[in-house]
């Protein structure tokens, strides 16, 4: 199996764009998880699904943050408008059982809004 | 709700030298117990598990044991090398049936040469 694949590896835009992250978790997981990782707060959780359906969103910073969960092979993670306090790495992990097995990361996707 | 806490880094060790990375919970129940690794540059990676409490988790010569006592699962190497440099998360399941870890804040470990 590749892994879960994140694109893009890494973004820069403008505050007031709109940005979209992308994530293809393993096959056969039925939990997905977004993160975000920054040296001031560490690693948080966003908003995770479970069987395509989100679970917990409390941890998405404000309405400018949405995530979407089509299908079982793909999510997508969306900012609009960017503003430079949201430059962190982002992170996508899927599990299959999160009580035995754990999760499998992507390599994330780091994000500078200027 | 379940916690987690490790101890505050950075750690600085010599290469062969001997690591503990300190890490204790709070829980309702026993739930599985996590180690996360995290190189520069790169997501976090499973490094070791236990499911249950006396279970000893180990991986890479790495080695943590699940103490209900003490409710603890310390992180151990018995001799580090440069290449195990990078930020160890401890980590346990959320409560209830909610599906989510718990990571801690992290713990960077630099080994020198």
């Amino acid at each position: 199996d590749a892994g879960v694949i994140q694109s893009p590896r890494h973004e820069v835009t403008e505050m007031g764009q709109e940005v979209t992250l992308r994530c293809k978790p393993i096959s056969g997981h039925n939990s997905l998880f977004w993160y975000r990782q920054t040296m001031m707060r560490g690693l948080e959780l966003l908003i995770y699904f479970n069987n395509n359906v989100p679970i917990d969103d409390s941890g998405m910073p404000e309405d400018r943050f949405s995530a979407k969960m089509p299908n079982a092979s793909f999510s997508t993670l969306k900012i609009q408008p960017s503003e430079p306090r949201d430059s962190a790495v982002y992170f996508c992990a899927s599990s299959q059982d999160r009580k035995t097995y754990g999760y499998t990361f992507g390599s994330g996707t780091r994000l500078t809004v200027v | 709700g379940n916690s987690v806490t490790q101890m505050e880094g950075p750690v600085t060790l010599s290469e062969e030298a001997f690591l503990t990375i300190n890490c204790t919970y709070t829980a309702t129940g026993y739930p599985s117990l996590f180690w996360y690794v995290q190189y520069p540059g790169e997501g976090l990676q499973l490094l070791l598990k236990a499911t249950k409490a006396d279970d000893k988790g180990s991986n890479k010569g790495f080695e943590a044991t699940y103490r209900k006592e003490t409710t603890s699962f310390h992180l151990e190497k018995g001799s580090v090398q440069v290449s195990d440099s990078a930020v160890y998360f401890c980590a346990l399941p959320g409560s209830g049936n909610t599906g989510k870890l718990i990571f801690g804040q992290g713990t960077t470990l630099q080994v020198k040469p």
